[in-house]
């Protein structure tokens, strides 16, 4: 079965870096995925799609301070110079057999 | 460029059915190969997938909801809608449409590798809430 393991929050300070992780389930380590931010009060937005080897295609307006890596069976969203507005939960998500799989979900507190 | 934008009543009673239609502005919902998703977020949960249509009505259903969930497309509308019913203090939630980009990728299981493809979410709607209360 494809399950997507998030940690559920993670905190860093102002202009620091943060690097966020979602875990494939066993079996499936080569699956892509997608991050999702989603700022309080506000709708998702996708931040980028991410391949087993690291490479990863920015959503439209998405600043390269949002970048994307992979190892083995774990997907990393690292976010650089850390803004305010970063605060916000943040989602992986991938496909699985006829259903989309979402991660718990990571509570990102900046502060 | 695109944009997605979720409507329906606000509250519905237990045992009803829950009606919601999403708009979608910027470009034809017919002009490519898209699925078209809804989702929900309870409060103080994560999101849940509910289940996707494409143009021609091809449909996948979160099993969690089958048997309650039907979606359906109006092409000369430009809209999606979702219809779920017998609906409990459980639906509460916000919802959410988004469209479904189809990618593909090699998937690899011990020695034997496939070209396949995944889907996932690149556009989304600001949501609608929907409370579920007598």
């Amino acid at each position: 079965q494809l399950v997507l393991t998030q940690s559920p929050s993670a905190s860093a300070s102002l202009g620091a870096s943060v690097k966020l992780t979602c875990i494939l389930s066993s079996g499936h380590s080569s699956y892509p995925i997608a991050w999702h931010q989603q700022q309080p009060e506000k709708g998702p937005r996708f931040l980028m799609a991410l391949n087993s080897d690291g490479s990863h295609r920015r959503g439209a307006g998405i600043p390269d301070r949002f970048s994307g890596s992979s190892s083995g069976a774990e997907r990393y969203l690292t976010i650089s110079s850390l803004q305010s507005e970063d605060e916000a939960d943040y989602y992986c998500q991938t496909w699985g057999t006829d259903i989309h799989v979402f991660g718990g979900g990571t509570k990102l507190t900046v502060l | 460029q695109v944009q997605l934008q979720e409507s329906g009543p606000g509250l519905v009673k237990p045992s009803q059915t829950l009606s919601l239609t999403c708009s979608v502005s910027g470009d034809s919902i017919s002009s490519g190969t898209y699925y078209w998703s809804w989702i929900r977020r309870p409060a103080g949960k994560g999101l849940e997938w509910i289940g996707r249509l494409d143009t021609s009505g091809r449909t996948n259903y979160n099993p969690s909801l089958q048997g309650r969930v039907f979606m359906s497309v109006d092409t000369s509308k430009n809209q999606i809608s979702l219809r779920l019913t017998f609906v409990t203090a459980a639906d509460t939630a916000v919802y959410y449409c988004a469209r479904d980009r189809k990618a593909g990728f090699t998937l690899v299981r011990g020695m034997i590798s496939t070209n396949t493809y995944y889907y996932y979410m690149d556009v989304w709607g600001k949501g609608t809430t929907v409370t579920v209360s007598s």
